[in-house]
């Protein structure tokens, strides 16, 4: 399959842990990218590679991988960190495509 | 700085076809690959396809085959993504990424950074 599969929605208090995660046969020989989108803007690069954030990102964001599934975490979650979380990979065919899950919405409360 | 600048706002009708740039400063821009993603409105990020900059080759989603074209200009370094037979569900924000990437004893890892700033083609009679 190519399919990436990602929860629709997830919520997190204000200075709690959340994971986000996604799921895809992909994935167990391809890392994950993460990204992160606010309305209105374009997707911004969280997370890449085994867990490498690029310049600027907080370091409250990780990744993390294991089998057929890829995870984002946020430790200390802040409100700012309220947007949409797309995760992106190769897909299996070996055809050098891509494929985006379907993203998650992350709810600060 | 790396930047991608994106060509402004378009209305096609419907059967039309539609030609979005990005142009690329502050790296070689042959030395990476460029892809270009959409996104509906409310919908999620959509993989289209992408464009080895260096000598041209490209690889499309199964699901836009035969309507997309990715092509370049090197001189300009720029990238293009042409969309024929425009229908309503292509309405959507059009956005071209430049591929960032890295070898290590695992293979190829890459990723997409940074992002143009869209471009809005709305498809309407």
């Amino acid at each position: 399959s190519s399919e990436l599969t990602q929860d629709p929605a997830v919520s997190v208090a204000l200075g709690q842990t959340v994971r986000i995660t996604c799921q895809g046969d992909s994935l167990r020989s391809y890392y994950a990218s993460w990204y992160q989108q606010k309305p209105g803007q374009a997707p911004v690069l969280v997370i890449y590679g085994k867990n490498n954030r690029p310049s600027g990102i907080p370091d409250r964001f990780s990744g993390s991988s294991s089998g057929n599934t890829a995870s984002l975490t946020i430790t200390g979650a802040q409100a700012e960190d309220e947007a949409d979380y797309y995760c992106n990979s190769r897909d299996s065919s070996g055809n050098h495509l891509r494929v985006f899950g379907g993203g998650t919405k992350l709810t600060v409360l | 700085q790396v930047q991608l600048v994106q060509s402004g706002a378009e209305v096609k009708k419907p059967g039309a076809s539609v030609k979005v740039s990005c142009k690329a400063s502050g790296y070689t821009f042959t030395s990476y690959a460029m892809h270009w993603v959409r996104q509906a409105p409310g919908q999620r990020l959509e993989w289209m396809g992408w464009i080895n900059a260096g000598n041209g080759n490209t690889k499309y989603s199964q699901k836009f085959q035969g309507r997309v074209t990715i092509t370049r200009d090197t001189s300009a370094s720029t990238a293009y993504m042409e969309l024929s037979s425009l229908r309503s569900e292509d309405t959507a924000v059009y956005y071209c990424a430049r591929e960032g990437y890295y070898y290590d004893s695992s293979g190829k890892t890459d990723w997409f950074d940074p992002w143009g700033q869209g471009t809005l083609v709305t498809v309407s009679s």
